[in-house]
């Protein structure tokens, strides 16, 4: 089963505001990987962190590696429409397989 | 397009049937993985392949499931005596050798199956 826990489930938000979701662990991983799945499609893959405290940007999107290595987190800064979709976290462990998190689910308030 | 492409996309099938699905990962990937994904869950391991060799199953992965990969490239998953809770969508991903500074999974766009 999965062992990440993910947060929040789901978010509402409006138009330009920022967002922000994390994953924690009570495991160490290797490398966080952040991906977005829009609905009937694969996940595509947004950012991917390497290191204990690395923080990487992708355009709109920062993403922070915890210095524990046991959590990450994601930002979202002013969103657009086609921010809508659900976000997964995922860490690498040490046989880099992925163990991924419940996902959260990004709505835009009309 | 050069990235991983999965057919078919849909699949609808009665209880009992047999299905196969194929993954064309992106060229000269050495890994290439099998996920499953219910709805409101996150991807959850079924095995994997580096080059041709299948080197792990998960305990998802029951006996009336096989995957392939006989030349290194394309792989086929089969599911046999399809069951009602085998409706998932069936998710292929490839990466390049791994190492500790790169590990990223492709994916593709799955294929649908929805048991009746």
């Amino acid at each position: 089963g999965q062992q990440l826990n993910q947060s929040p489930q789901s978010m509402f938000i409006q138009e330009g505001e920022d967002v922000s979701m994390n994953c924690t662990s009570s495991s160490i991983f290797n490398t966080w990987l952040w991906y977005k799945q829009d609905p009937g499609e694969g996940p595509v893959l947004l950012i991917a962190l390497y290191k204990a405290g690395e923080l990487t940007s992708n355009g709109r999107l920062t993403a922070q590696f915890g210095i524990t290595r046991k959590d990450s987190f994601l930002n979202i800064s002013a969103s657009i429409p086609s921010d809508v979709g659900i976000y997964f976290c995922a860490g690498q462990d040490s046989n880099y397989q992925l163990i991924w998190g419940a996902g959260t689910k990004l709505i835009i308030k009309p | 397009d050069t990235g991983v492409s999965q057919d078919p996309r849909h699949k609808i099938t009665k209880r009992g049937q047999n299905v196969t699905f194929r993954c064309d990962p992106i060229s000269e990937h050495n890994r290439l993985y099998w996920y499953r994904q219910t709805l409101g869950q996150g991807p959850e391991f079924l095995t994997y392949f580096q080059n041709e060799a299948q080197l792990e199953k998960s305990r998802l992965l029951s006996d009336r499931f096989s995957a392939e990969r006989p030349k290194g490239s394309f792989s086929t998953l089969e599911i046999q005596r399809t069951e009602q809770g085998d409706s998932a969508l069936y998710l292929c991903a490839s990466s390049p050798n791994p190492s500790p500074d790169l590990n990223e999974q492709f994916f593709g766009p799955g294929t649908r199956l929805t048991v009746l």
